[in-house]
């Protein structure tokens, strides 16, 4: 089964760019979503198909995704940014182990 | 505006069987595809199961032979049956949709607890 490999955490200072990557065999033949969710709320898609943003997903959120990584970029960091982070595949619908982002 | 409600969970034994509900609203959930997304207790997001708008269903290996994904058009609802049920099926179960086109999921609900337990 595809198997998506996210670091544990990222730790990025107030105001600077967070970069949060996604591995995978061949991912950029998939499309790539990202989910944002903080402690004890469902989680809210922030980007989908590699790096298009829903309806009111600031322009700070952006991603790209080529080769065996994808990546989900967050620029100018704010404190509510904190949260834990999920990419996701759609053809055999998998997650990946998430990633807790920590701004200092 | 699109609305996703769960219910049905609580406090089962180990080998019990419960049924989830995630009542729609804003949409038609016989005309997208809706999946159960799980997790548990500290851990990361789980997939369990998918229902595509033509009726197609597909399952994680973890819960296949013991869980169904079906969808009622009468009351655009979603369930999922949980039979045989086991301690590692304890987490938050969440009902998801596409909004996109893209099989991501857009909309989720609030989530409902299923603790399996003796």
């Amino acid at each position: 089964s595809y198997e998506l490999t996210q670091p544990l955490s990222v730790s990025v200072a107030l105001g600077q760019t967070a970069r949060i990557t996604c591995g995978g065999s061949n991912i950029e033949s998939k499309n790539v979503h990202w989910y944002q969710q903080k402690p004890g709320q469902a989680p809210v898609l922030v980007i989908y198909r590699d790096s298009d943003r829903p309806s009111g997903i600031p322009d700070r959120f952006s991603g790209s995704n080529s080769g065996n990584t994808a990546t989900l970029i967050i620029s100018g960091v704010q404190a509510g940014d904190e949260a834990d982070y999920y990419c996701q595949v759609s053809r055999g619908v998998v997650f990946g182990g998430g990633t807790k982002l920590t701004v200092l | 505006e699109v609305q996703l409600v769960e219910s049905g969970g609580g406090l089962i034994q180990p080998g019990g069987s419960l049924r989830l509900s995630c009542a729609a609203s804003g949409f038609t959930v016989s005309n997208s595809y809706m999946s159960w997304i799980r997790q548990a207790p500290g851990k990361g997001l789980e997939w369990v199961s998918i229902i595509y708008s033509g009726g197609v269903t597909q399952y994680a290996d973890s819960v296949r032979g013991r869980f169904t994904i079906s969808r009622d058009k009468s009351n655009n609802t979603l369930y999922l049956q949980m039979n045989s049920l086991r301690a590692e099926d304890t987490a938050v179960y969440y009902c998801a949709t596409d909004g996109s086109g893209y099989l991501s999921f857009d909309y989720w609900g609030q989530g409902v607890l299923v603790t399996v337990s003796s």
